[in-house]
């Protein structure tokens, strides 16, 4: 079974700082994926970034990156220059094991307040 | 790409009666999933289509629930004999089989409130 834990279930930070969300996971299975959505207050999940298991690299995308630590199964997400816009939930999520398995599991998500 | 449609994005009913809510996946995108949330926590897996076939169904899925997607396009969930504690956020994602990440693009969800 795959497991996510967000431990923070809130956060204050100020606009312009970089805030660092923290996601740690658990499976037994060596190809797995791991993703971050945003869900504004207005309901609709919006993708972030992408994890591969085997990604040597740490994934990006403009603001956000992926701070993937294999050996200690964290995959903490970074926003640099944090803006008024970023306010929303976070959630960290795992889709685990061969193709074919399409489930993806969320963890219970952060809530970002950025503050002006 | 107009992103995935989900109608009515809110609904009130009384407990006992039944509910169909309908998702427009992205039109190119094979495979289709329904997942439930509620205050508070992250979404759960309820089940996934590829095309018009239902490929997984979670245990949260009981007997009163049921999903089609009758020509592999849109989709419909529907809840029979609603109890207050299926009132949550449903929401529909869709993808791409053949994207490297197979990442979901969600709707903006249909709230069902069971009075």
């Amino acid at each position: 079974a795959q497991k996510i834990t967000q431990t923070q279930p809130g956060m204050f930070v100020q606009e312009k700082e970089a805030v660092t969300l923290d996601c740690t996971y658990d499976t037994s299975d060596q190809s797995y994926g791991l993703f971050w959505y945003k869900q504004p207050s207005s309901g609709e999940m919006i993708f972030l970034i992408y994890q591969g298991s085997y990604d040597e690299q740490n994934a990006t995308e403009g603001r956000y990156s992926l701070n993937f630590q294999k050996a200690r199964k964290s995959a903490n997400l970074v926003i640099s220059a944090s803006q008024l816009g970023d306010s929303a939930m976070y959630f960290c999520a795992m889709r685990a094991g061969v193709f074919g398995n399409e489930k993806l599991t969320f963890g219970t998500g952060t809530r970002l307040t950025i503050i002006p | 790409d107009t992103g995935v449609s989900q109608d009515p994005r809110h609904k009130i009913t009384k407990r006992g009666q039944n509910v169909t809510f309908r998702c427009d996946p992205i039109s190119e995108h094979n495979r289709l999933y329904w997942y439930r949330q509620t205050l508070g926590q992250g979404p759960e897996f309820l089940t996934y289509f590829q095309n018009e076939a239902q490929l997984e169904k979670s245990r949260l899925l009981s007997d009163r629930f049921s999903a089609e997607r009758p020509k592999g396009s849109f989709s419909t969930l529907e809840i029979q004999r609603t109890e207050q504690g299926d009132s949550a956020m449903y929401l529909c994602a869709s993808s791409l089989e053949t994207s490297r990440e197979r990442k979901l693009f969600f709707g903006s969800g249909t709230q069902l409130s069971v009075l």
